[in-house]
């Protein structure tokens, strides 16, 4: 059983540009998390999402949304990318409650 | 802020000993979880400990959660270089939501 997949797993970007990062959970499971983590800390939540609805978002500005599809698959978009935007950006999987399992995540890069 | 907070921020052993972290937190929880994470990419998930739950065992892992201190602790035994990586609590909030709040994690070395 294939655990929790994310795409692309480098990206360099342009500031300014657009990213798109993808992720895939563990078959069976309805819930995907998104978490930031810049060198050195611990990874900080930015949106969670459930049966395709929103159920949390943290301190993340509006540059940031992201969306689930119907096979819960899910999508984290940025906008206007910063500097400060390069970060390990990780994707976590769970039936909604309980043990969560990530991703390898996606290292972003903006130069 | 962040609400789980590691101690130490880092800890160097010899192959064989034991190693020790804690983290603490500042508000209810559901659940408690620690995870590894290697050479800064792969999160591994270690276990979970319920808020009704005092210990728990998995293989060479017992970690045990005090609510009234909001403190974990968790415990490796007879330590293996394989083992060097940096360890995170994570907590999550009594809405059952899934917006885990890490701390800075534990840098474990396991020298050879």
């Amino acid at each position: 059983d294939a655990g929790v997949t994310q795409s692309p797993t480098h990206l360099i970007k342009t500031r300014g540009q657009h990213v798109t990062l993808r992720c895939s959970p563990i078959s069976g499971h309805k819930s995907v998390s998104w978490y930031q983590q810049v060198l050195g800390q611990g990874p900080q939540f930015i949106f969670q999402y459930y049966e395709k609805e929103e159920r949390g978002r943290g301190n993340f500005p509006d540059r940031f949304s992201a969306r689930q599809f119907p096979n819960y698959s899910s999508e984290l978009n940025v906008n206007a990318l910063l500097l400060g935007d390069s970060a390990l950006y990780l994707c976590a999987s769970s039936t909604g409650s309980g043990e969560a399992f990530f991703g390898q995540g996606t290292r972003l890069t903006v130069v | 802020s962040q609400q789980g907070e590691e101690d130490p921020q880092a800890l160097s052993i010899q192959e064989g000993e034991n190693a020790t972290m804690n983290c603490s937190y500042k508000t209810s929880i559901n659940n408690l979880q620690w995870y590894r994470q290697n050479s800064g990419r792969g999160f591994v998930h270690l276990i979970l400990i319920r808020s009704n739950e005092r210990e728990k065992h998995s293989g060479r892992l017992r970690v045990t959660l005090d609510t009234s201190k909001k403190s974990s602790s968790l415990l490796i035994t007879a330590s293996r270089a394989a083992d060097t990586a940096s360890y995170f609590c994570a907590t999550d909030g009594r809405n059952y939501g899934q917006n885990f709040v890490f701390g800075p994690g534990t840098r474990l070395s396991v020298l050879p």
